[in-house]
């Protein structure tokens, strides 16, 4: 069965990069037809798409969020992660991972993390 | 970029019938598939409905999705409520650029 695993630093300062890590579990990353994502949901709030990966490499992101985010996939540890520079305390929030249905680019999640709840705070 | 517009709550008597509406505010609702998930509180998102109509194992047969291309919407119909259905409901579709989430509707079962 397919596990995703969010892992990473629960607090981070201000202006401080955050990075996150989903480890997968029951199922290979570089299989095709499937894109793995970062999805957030700051408390109390609604779900933000920030974008997603392919086992390529190949990348999209949310346009309609500022170009503070990376995401990277590293097939040999079978784990795709989450770069997110200058943080405020507007990305607190619950933090994601999830994989894909795709075609040539993600369509719907089919599989959800638990979930990490990062905090930015000094 | 498109946006999905869901209402802020619904509520319903346990046993009825309740019907969440999401609105696609640019492009064609049925170019690209709506997905429903449940989020119950302090819990993953689980899917209910993918590809506008289909439901995974394991979701009952209580859940439905339909869309409607003279509204521009997708809708997700829960019948015979339970009290278990209380939870936030989101619906979500995506172009060839963008994933798109809406806004989210809590589901109150009284």
């Amino acid at each position: 069965q397919l596990q995703l695993q969010e892992s990473g630093p629960g607090l981070v300062k201000p202006a401080e990069t955050l990075s996150l890590t989903c480890t997968v579990s029951g199922g290979s990353i570089s299989r095709s037809s499937h894109y793995w994502g970062w999805i957030r949901q700051p408390p109390g709030k609604g779900l933000e798409w920030i974008g997603s990966v392919y086992y390529s490499g190949r990348t999209n992101y949310n346009p309609s969020l500022k170009s503070r985010f990376t995401i990277s996939v590293d097939t040999s540890t079978n784990q795709f992660s989450l770069k997110l520079r200058s943080v405020t305390a507007a990305d607190t929030a619950i933090y994601y991972c999830a994989r894909l249905d795709s075609t040539d680019y993600p369509r719907y999640c089919q599989h959800w993390g638990q979930g990490t709840l990062v905090t930015v705070s000094s | 970029n498109f946006m999905l517009t869901q209402p802020h709550s619904v509520s319903e008597s346990p046993g009825k019938t309740v019907t969440i509406s999401c609105t696609r505010s640019s492009g064609r609702i049925a170019s690209n598939y709506v997905q429903w998930y449940q989020q119950r509180p302090g819990s993953s998102p689980t899917t209910v409905i993918y590809e506008d109509n289909r439901r995974p194992s394991g979701v009952p047969d209580r859940f439905s999705g339909s869309i409607d291309s003279s509204s521009n919407s997708a809708s997700l119909t829960v019948s015979g409520l339970k009290p278990e259905d209380e939870a936030d409901y989101y619906c979500q579709s995506y172009d060839s650029t963008n994933v798109v989430f809406g806004g989210g509707t809590k589901l109150t079962v009284l």
